[in-house]
Parts: structure tokens; C-alpha cells; sequence
């Protein structure tokens, strides 16, 4: 079983700044997936990144990218240069790699971009 | 052409009716699932089917039934709808691999 937890439910940034949402996640498994999803006022699910546990280097997509600290179970997301099409609300998600694949979720962050 | 599909966008109903969402997907997925998404947006599985087959069933009222005729498409029918089924759900495929769920677009069923 896994949890994912985001303690910050919102945050704020001015435009062309940038920005960290934080997640923590705790799983038994030792391999598997984790995920930032965005989800604009449209309601639709937008997968933002993807980072498989068992790789050490960060990704990255375009303004996008992840600190990913395994031993710390810490999973942050930051935005750089911040455009208002950025806000939305931001989960975290986790999904182990064997088995019964299913997402974890957390509670979300809402994202404002301020003019 | 849209990848995961749901039919419909918005279901408005009284209590105690029987409705049905549709989904689906043509990426050639072999795993789909129905998500719930609470009015405070937080977002719990219901259930998942691979190739047809149930693999994951949670804690869900047994009025919830899920049904996938093939593996490209995967309902969900609900009987004797409560207010506390009000939610928006939403169907989502994923393959091997684990590239990322794809979502549908969630249906918001409001139940009155």
C-alpha cells in the first residue's frame, strides 16, 4: 500500500517565477512510478512528469522537473518561469511497478499565477 | 481523434435511479480504470480491469458495478443512486510499462 502526501493545498506565484509544490509518498514496494498530474479548470487529467524510482536523474520536461529524493521518500515538482496557462490544481501520484498497478493519489495543490 | 472517451460529460439525476457511465479508449491500452474525484477534489480508484479481467475492486458499494465487454471498453453502471454518490468519475487507461495514465475527460454525476 502507498500514501501520498501534499501539505501545501495552495500556493501562489507571480508570473515568469518560479515555483515548488512538495509531495512525500511512503510505499512497501521497492520499485515503482511516480507521477505529477495537472488539472486545469477544465477538469481534464494532464500528466505533467514521469520518474521511475529506480533512476537516479531528476526529469525533467521542459519547464518542468522534479527533485526526487528516494531515501527521504520526497518528491517536489518545480515550475520555472510561471505562465498563466500553469494554473490548475497539481497532484502527486504514486504506482508501484508490479502487480496490482494502480495511482495513489494526494490531496492536490492549487496553483494561482499572479500578473 | 480523442484517446479515452466518456460518455456522458454531465449526469444529473434523482435518488434512487439506476445510470450508466461509458468509456473508451483507443490506444490499445490493456488496462483501464475507474477513478472517483470528491468535492474536495481528492481522487481515490474504484476499480481496474486488464484485458477484461477484474484486477482491483475496492471498497465500493456493491450497487457500483463495473463492466468490460472488450478491453478497449470499460462502463460503469450504477443502481439506486444517493446523494453521496455525487462525485466526478473518470476512466483512465494505462499500458505496460507504466508510461502514464491517460484520463478521460470525468463525468460529473450530481445525483438530487
Amino acid at each position: 500500500a502507498q500514501t501520498v502526501t501534499q501539505s501545501q493545498p495552495e500556493m501562489s506565484v507571480q508570473e515568469a517565477e518560479t515555483v515548488t509544490l512538495s509531495c512525500t509518498y511512503d510505499t512497501s514496494e521497492s520499485d515503482y512510478y511516480l507521477f505529477w498530474y495537472k488539472q486545469p479548470p477544465s477538469r481534464q487529467m494532464i500528466l505533467v512528469i514521469r520518474q521511475e524510482a529506480y533512476k537516479q536523474q531528476n526529469a525533467t520536461e521542459n519547464r518542468f522537473s522534479v527533485n526526487f529524493q528516494k531515501a527521504a521518500k520526497s518528491f517536489s515538482l518545480k515550475i520555472s518561469d510561471s505562465q498563466l496557462g500553469d494554473a490548475a490544481m497539481y497532484f502527486c501520484a504514486c504506482d508501484p511497478n508490479f502487480g496490482n498497478e494502480k495511482l495513489t493519489f494526494g490531496t492536490g495543490t492549487r496553483l494561482t499565477i499572479i500578473p | 481523434d480523442t484517446a479515452v472517451s466518456q460518455t456522458p460529460k454531465y449526469l444529473v439525476t434523482q435518488m434512487g435511479n439506476d445510470k450508466s457511465i461509458k468509456c473508451e479508449q483507443n490506444l490499445g491500452h490493456d488496462t483501464m480504470y475507474w477513478y472517483k474525484q470528491d468535492s474536495k477534489k481528492f481522487l481515490k480508484i474504484m476499480f481496474s480491469y486488464n484485458n477484461k479481467e477484474l484486477i482491483i475492486n475496492e471498497t465500493v458499494p456493491n450497487r457500483f458495478s463495473p463492466k468490460s465487454p472488450d478491453k478497449a471498453h470499460l462502463n460503469l453502471h450504477i443502481n439506486s443512486l444517493e446523494l453521496g454518490d455525487s462525485a466526478v468519475y473518470f476512466c483512465a487507461s494505462n499500458r505496460d510499462g507504466n508510461y502514464g495514465y491517460t484520463f478521460g475527460s470525468g463525468t460529473r454525476l450530481t445525483v438530487v
